[in-house]
């Protein structure tokens, strides 16, 4: 799988937009872009994935540059509730999850 | 139903008992996994079983056996653990690959251990 690497922490004011990088300069064509997150004492949890195209489902939008190596998962609104570990992922369709060191999200209000 | 439910919540044991966590899940998913998680550290990979056979050993001590006996549920059997085995304890499930959704593994609280 490929590496990826992101910043250990960042701060985003609640209602504000929380726009979290991931580089992954040595992706494969077959590779995924997956983001999953982890709040406190909880388990991880799926948040959105791409390929090369941007995404958008409920929770976040995926930002994938035309290269592919790098990305930009973005929570429009972050809430308090968003405080948590950011996982960018990138493996195989099908592979099991390897999960590197996140990026700590702390909302504040 | 999205849940993957894990018992026991937390567990505390000597170094010379047997114990066991449970997992379970009733989306149909036919691939499960265990991950351990020390304090302040991404979830680390142990075994994965797809179509209840094992499929994925990360090269994790015998002290840790895991057993599916069907397609809903997932064991891992704890024997003669070390105090650095302390950890929390992650089930997930997915969709087996090939699915369409097999993208998503849904994750349980997992079981908070303790080895004294």
């Amino acid at each position: 799988d490929a590496k990826t690497t992101q910043p250990p922490s960042m701060d985003c004011a609640e209602g504000r937009a929380a726009n979290l990088p991931c580089n992954h300069s040595t992706i494969s064509g077959n590779e995924y872009v997956y983001w999953y997150r982890q709040i406190h004492s909880q388990g991880p949890q799926y948040i959105i994935h791409g390929l090369k195209n941007n995404e958008t489902n409920e929770m976040a939008s995926l930002i994938i540059t035309e290269d592919r190596k790098s990305s930009t998962l973005i929570l429009p609104h972050a809430t308090l509730r968003d405080t948590a570990v950011y996982y960018c992922i990138v493996r195989v369709l099908g592979t099991p999850l390897v999960f590197g060191k996140g990026t700590r999200l702390s909302v504040i209000a | 139903d999205t849940e993957v439910t894990q018992t026991p919540k937390h567990l505390v044991m000597g170094m010379t008992n047997k114990k066991s966590l449970k997992c379970e899940q009733h989306m149909g998913h036919r691939a499960m996994y265990w991950y351990k998680q020390k304090a302040k550290k991404p979830p680390e990979l142990m075994f994965v079983y797809s179509y209840e056979k094992l499929s994925i050993n990360e090269s994790v001590p015998s002290r840790f056996s895991p057993e599916c006996p069907n397609s809903s549920l997932l064991n891992l059997h704890l024997h003669a653990l070390q105090p650095e085995d302390s950890a929390l304890y992650l089930c997930a499930s997915s969709q087996a690959p090939g699915s369409p959704k097999m993208y998503e593994q849904y994750f349980g609280p997992g079981t908070r251990l303790t080895v004294t």
